[in-house]
C-alpha cells in the first residue's frame, strides 16, 4: 500500500524559511516522479512544483518559482520542498502526491498545514 | 494559465446520476487525453476517481465514469450515494512546463 507520511508545516512570519518532507512506502520511490500541490483555506487545489524521479528533470508554478525548491533523497525514500520567502498567500495546506504516466497523481500524503502571519 | 471550469455546484437524490462538467482549452483539456478527476472529503486528501479521461483505478466503483469531448471533460455518477457527497476537481496536463498541471475550481456534490 503506497503511504506518504507528511511533517515540517506549522506557524512562520513573512519572509521567513520552511522546510517540508514526506517520506514514502510501499512503492518503489526511485521509479516515480513526484508533484507538491497546495490549497489555500476554503480554496481549490493548486499544483506547485514537480520532480522527476532521478531528480534531473524540475518544474515549478510561477507563484512560487525563486522562491521554493524541490528535491528528493532516493536513499532515504523522501522529498522535500524548502520554501523561503514565504508570503501570506503561500497560507495553506500542502500535500505530496506520487506521479504516475506523467499525467496524474495517486498515492496523497495526508497533508501539511502551513501559515503565513505576522 | 487560469484554473479550469467547473459549476460550483451540483445536487442529486440517492439513485440519480449527476455529471460534472470541465471546461479548459485546446493547450490542456482539449490537446491531451490526460484529464484526471479527484474526489476530497472535508478534511481529508484527494482521491484519484478517474485518470487518462476514462479510466479508473482498481479500487474505485464503477458508479463514477469519465469522458471527454473537445475542450470539456465530464464526469458521471451513476446511483449517487450519501457517500458521494464530497468536492470533486478535474486535472489535465498543460502544453507549458509552468504549470504542468491545471486544476479545476472545484465542485461541491451535494446528495439530498
Amino acid at each position: 500500500e503506497v503511504q506518504l507520511v507528511q511533517s515540517g508545516g506549522g506557524l512562520v512570519q513573512p519572509g521567513g524559511s520552511l522546510r517540508l518532507s514526506c517520506a514514502a512506502s510501499g512503492f518503489t520511490f526511485s521509479s516515480h516522479a513526484m508533484n507538491w500541490v497546495r490549497q489555500a483555506p476554503g480554496k481549490g487545489l493548486e499544483w506547485v512544483s514537480y520532480i522527476y524521479n532521478t531528480g534531473s528533470t524540475i518544474f515549478y508554478a510561477d507563484s512560487v518559482k525563486g522562491r521554493f525548491t524541490i528535491s528528493r533523497d532516493n536513499a532515504k525514500n523522501s522529498l522535500y520542498l524548502q520554501m523561503n520567502s514565504l508570503r501570506d498567500e503561500d497560507t495553506a495546506v500542502y500535500y505530496c502526491a506520487r506521479d504516475l504516466g506523467g499525467s496524474y497523481s495517486q498515492g496523497w500524503g495526508q497533508g501539511a498545514l502551513v501559515t503565513v502571519s505576522s | 494559465q487560469s484554473a479550469l471550469t467547473q459549476p460550483a455546484s451540483v445536487s442529486g437524490s440517492p439513485g440519480q446520476s449527476i455529471t460534472i462538467s470541465c471546461a479548459g482549452t485546446s493547450s490542456d483539456v482539449g490537446g491531451y487525453n490526460f484529464v484526471s478527476w479527484y474526489q476530497q472529503h472535508p478534511g481529508e486528501a484527494p482521491k484519484l476517481m478517474i485518470y487518462e479521461v476514462t479510466k479508473r483505478p482498481s479500487a474505485v466503483s464503477n458508479r463514477f465514469s469519465g469522458s471527454k469531448s473537445g475542450n470539456t471533460a465530464s464526469l458521471t455518477i451513476s446511483g449517487l450515494q450519501a457517500e458521494d457527497e464530497a468536492d470533486y476537481y478535474c486535472s489535465s496536463y498543460t502544453s507549458g512546463s509552468t504549470p504542468l498541471y491545471v486544476f479545476g475550481t472545484g465542485t461541491k456534490v451535494t446528495v439530498l
